[in-house]
Order: C-alpha cells, then sequence, then structure tokens
C-alpha cells in the first residue's frame, strides 16, 4: 500500500545534540511537508518543497533544517539552535504544491529532550 | 491572512448521540476546506473537502460537512457517533493561489458508553 513512512517513532535529544527525522512516501507525490505539533495549538509548518532539490521556509523555520535530494525523501534535522524542541512532528506529502490538494501524513516521531 | 477557529477544544457525547463540531474561517473568498481526524499518537486522516458546488458534501466514517458562506462555517456532523470515534478533529483551510493550508487548534472528542 502507498503511504508515508516516519521513523522513528520516538526520539530523545542531548543537550547541543542535531537529530534527524526521516520521512518517506512511496505515493509519488511531488510536494513534501513537516510539520510541528503541540498541545492546543494545531499544526504549524516547518518547511515544504514543491519539488526534488528545492525547499522553502514555513512559518517556524528556525532551529530546523531540510533537505529533498530524492522525490520519496524528506529528512528534518532539528539542530541545537531549536531550544524548545519537544513536540511531536509530522511529515506530508501532496501530488503538487497547492492548497486544493488533501494532504497525507504519516504517523509522526515524537521528540523529547534528556 | 487566514485564521481557523475551532471554538470548543473539547466535546464529550454519548455513544450513538449526534456530533457537530464547529470551525469558523476568515477569509473573503471561497476557500478550500478540509476535516481531519487524529488518532492518539496517529498522524492525520482526511475525513472530506469542500472545493464548491454543493454545500453539504459527504465523507468517510459516516461523517459530512456543511459549507456556509454567510456565517463563514464549516462545522463537521455525525449523526450517531461510535466508540471509535473518539480522537482529535482539525478543520483546515486553504486559499486560492496559495499552498499553504491552515490549521484549527483541534477539537478532542470522547465517546461515553
Amino acid at each position: 500500500d502507498g503511504g508515508i513512512t516516519q521513523s522513528p517513532k520516538y526520539l530523545f535529544r542531548k543537550e547541543g545534540q542535531n537529530v534527524t527525522l526521516s520521512c518517506e512516501q512511496n505515493l509519488n507525490h511531488d510536494a513534501m511537508y513537516w510539520y510541528r505539533q503541540d498541545p492546543g495549538q494545531g499544526l504549524r509548518l516547518i518547511y515544504y518543497s514543491q519539488i526534488v532539490n528545492d525547499f522553502q521556509k514555513g512559518d517556524i523555520a528556525e532551529g530546523y533544517s531540510v533537505s529533498r535530494e530524492k522525490k520519496e525523501s524528506f529528512p528534518l534535522t532539528v539542530t541545537s539552535a531549536q531550544k524548545n524542541p519537544t513536540a511531536f512532528y509530522l511529515c506530508a506529502s501532496s501530488t503538487e504544491l497547492s492548497s486544493n490538494q488533501p494532504q497525507h501524513f504519516g504517523d509522526g516521531t515524537r521528540l523529547s529532550i534528556l | 491572512a487566514q485564521s481557523v477557529t475551532q471554538p470548543d477544544i473539547h466535546i464529550t457525547v454519548s455513544e450513538g448521540a449526534s456530533l457537530e463540531l464547529r470551525c469558523n474561517y476568515s477569509y473573503g473568498a471561497t476557500p478550500y476546506l478540509f476535516w481531519y481526524v487524529q488518532s492518539p499518537g496517529q498522524g492525520l486522516q482526511l475525513l472530506l473537502k469542500y472545493f464548491s458546488g454543493d454545500t453539504l458534501v459527504q465523507g468517510i466514517k459516516g461523517f459530512e460537512a456543511e459549507f456556509k458562506r454567510s456565517q463563514s462555517s464549516f462545522n463537521l456532523r455525525k449523526p450517531s457517533v461510535h466508540w471509535s470515534d473518539a480522537a482529535e478533529y482539525f478543520c483546515a483551510v486553504g486559499r486560492a493561489n496559495d499552498y499553504k493550508l491552515s490549521f484549527g487548534a483541534g477539537t478532542t472528542v470522547t465517546v461515553r458508553a
């Protein structure tokens, strides 16, 4: 079945450490997104990518970085510059970068600070 | 800028009773409207969407939603709730010529026996 796979499901970060969250999709979608979810705040857009080798900052990109070297993959790195990284991170994809395209979501990665 | 408001943070409903979740948006033109559901520790699943046409849309799992332009609302309903409907529900809004979806803060639904 086609879908989006996020790994790991749980991740712990030490102070000063960078960690990378994996997102892989086999839906043949061009557009991919990373969201951060905090209780009571809905989803906030971190980065998005319209196509391979292209990505743009979303609303809360500070302290995060991404790459899009392959169509299927859109990993997110949470850097040590992100001072409050504890959250639930969701990866999504859509056929194209347009707000009229439904987004398909992975099952998320929960990141916590040790 | 567009914004999405879900006025109810938490709703408790009895199994078999009806459910209505409210969603209001601020945007001048007709937006693209979505409802998603999220079970604990899971991603979001699309329930239904509205772009144009018939203002009453049917979705999966027996849900429907009605677009009311005069009230800038897109409320989600289900006539008879099942225990498996306990989850968090998100309304999302997009606008033409844009890439971004704005999500509401979510409504948590608890179903009691």
